[in-house]
């Protein structure tokens, strides 16, 4: 069974630019979750999304969306991007939202300059 | 709200030998899974192992073991025989049961270096 595959890996932007990262989960599972990964912040967890609805929310600046798709593919979505927003971007999914085993993609790469 | 510490930024052991990483934790729900999770230089997270709060048994996976002490909020991570590729950033993670909880609080991990 293929793991959970995220898209760009790496991703360079400017400041004020918008960005969108893509997570396809593993197949069967209907949820996913985004965190952002930074050397002064380590893991935050953003939002969760289960049957195309957003289930749990991060404290996380309106900045940051997302949205599922119909087959649990995930985007997320960052709007004038700032310096702080370089991370590393990491979707994980599960069977569902009640479910504790998550499985995480490589991660996406941003870094905003 | 749920907070995680690891108060251990860096530790190293010998290889073949055995080390103790450290984790608090502070939570006010009575259910909840607490976890290892494991990042080496390629960024995949890898879950190392995990403990139902519910569990009085300490969990065991292979080489890794817990030490779980839920009055005291510690949940240490035992690595024994460690092996070059344990090298990596831990994490220590707590996962709330109910509502809004269900999402993973991070500590900010400890560096593991593994010396031949």
């Amino acid at each position: 069974k293929a793991g959970v595959t995220q898209t760009p890996r790496y991703l360079i932007k400017t400041r004020g630019q918008q960005v969108t990262l893509s997570c396809s989960p593993i197949s069967g599972h209907r949820s996913v979750s985004w965190y952002q990964q930074t050397p002064g912040q380590g893991l935050q967890f953003l939002f969760e999304y289960f049957s195309e609805t957003q289930r749990n929310k991060g404290n996380f600046p309106g900045r940051f969306s997302g949205r599922q798709f119909s087959n649990s593919r995930s985007e997320m979505n960052v709007s004038t991007l700032e310096l702080g927003d370089s991370a590393l971007y990491l979707c994980a999914s599960s069977s569902g939202p009640g479910t504790w085993e998550q499985y995480f993609g490589p991660g996406t790469r941003l870094t905003v300059t | 709200a749920q907070t995680v510490t690891q108060s251990q930024p860096e530790m190293s052991v010998q290889e073949a030998e055995t080390v103790t990483l450290s984790c608090t934790y502070d939570t006010s729900e009575s259910d909840y899974y607490l976890f290892w999770y494991k990042q080496p230089p390629s960024r995949q997270m890898i879950l190392v192992i995990r403990q139902e709060a519910y569990k009085q048994q300490n969990a065991t996976e292979n080489r890794f073991s817990v030490n779980f002490q839920k009055a005291a909020k510690s949940f240490s991570l035992k690595i024994s025989d460690s092996q070059l590729g344990d090298a990596a950033m831990y994490f220590c993670a707590y996962r709330g049961n109910a509502g809004n909880n269900r999402k993973l609080i991070w500590g900010l991990g400890t560096s593991l270096a593994v010396n031949p």
